[in-house]
């Protein structure tokens, strides 16, 4: 998954719980994105960063937050685990001026 | 508004046959580029075909091509000669590079090959 790791792969989490999700390039690319998966919906953008100390909000941010404090990695927090949060979470990479961007193995999130 | 519309959930195909998955999309730049992406049951997404919006020609990439109408605003994959392995979802993503050069993906294509 050209240099992408996300850890962890699975994860269950009880509702309120806190956690973080990590992805780690080795790609040096300056943007990174955090989507979620769900059935029917496609993948849609929750934060996204365009280089080291940056991030912005995407189509989904609420009970998000993000950070890159370190240009190859992205965190995704989530403060409050809901139910509503249970996804399958991608991290993707990509240039500046790139003709694609390249995802990591996904993360399997319930939240029960 | 969609950014990106598939409006078909479902395909099937018979092996060796080609098949085209529709995709039409919603910007207002003149720069943009369009992706296809391949999710087989495994999970993970698969990148297979770009064009951007200046290009003139189709892209094409071995047995995928993409039909790129810039006047309707579609982008459409063609497969040709499909086997048990295409069977999968398939999304279509395009980017918009101003604005923090966000992808933006289509809810899927399931294709189902048929042997």
């Amino acid at each position: 998954n050209a240099g992408v790791t996300q850890t962890p792969k699975f994860r269950v989490l009880k509702t309120g719980q806190s956690m973080t999700l990590l992805c780690a390039q080795d790609m040096n690319h300056e943007y990174m994105y955090w989507y979620r998966q769900d059935p029917g919906m496609g993948l849609r953008l929750i934060h996204y960063s365009v280089g080291e100390g940056t991030t912005a909000k995407g189509e989904v941010p609420d009970g998000y937050n993000v950070s890159r404090l370190k240009k190859q990695n992205f965190l995704l927090g989530l403060e409050s685990a809901a139910p509503s949060q249970t996804s399958v979470y991608f991290c993707a990479i990509g240039r500046q001026a790139g003709n694609t961007i390249y995802f990591g193995e996904g993360s399997w999130l319930t939240v029960v | 508004a969609q950014k990106i519309t598939q409006t078909q959930p479902g395909m099937f195909v018979q092996e060796k046959e080609a098949v085209t998955l529709d995709c039409t999309y919603d910007t207002s730049d003149q720069s943009y580029g369009l992706f296809w992406y391949k999710q087989p049951s495994s999970g993970e997404m698969i990148f297979l075909i770009y064009q951007g919006s200046y290009d003139e020609q189709n892209a094409t990439e071995g047995r995928y091509s993409l039909n790129f109408q810039k006047a309707r605003k579609s982008a459409n994959l063609v497969i040709s000669a499909s086997q048990l392995g295409d069977s999968a979802m398939y999304f279509c993503a395009m980017r918009e590079p101003y604005g923090g050069n966000q992808f933006y993906f289509g809810t899927g294509t399931s294709l189902t090959v048929i042997p």
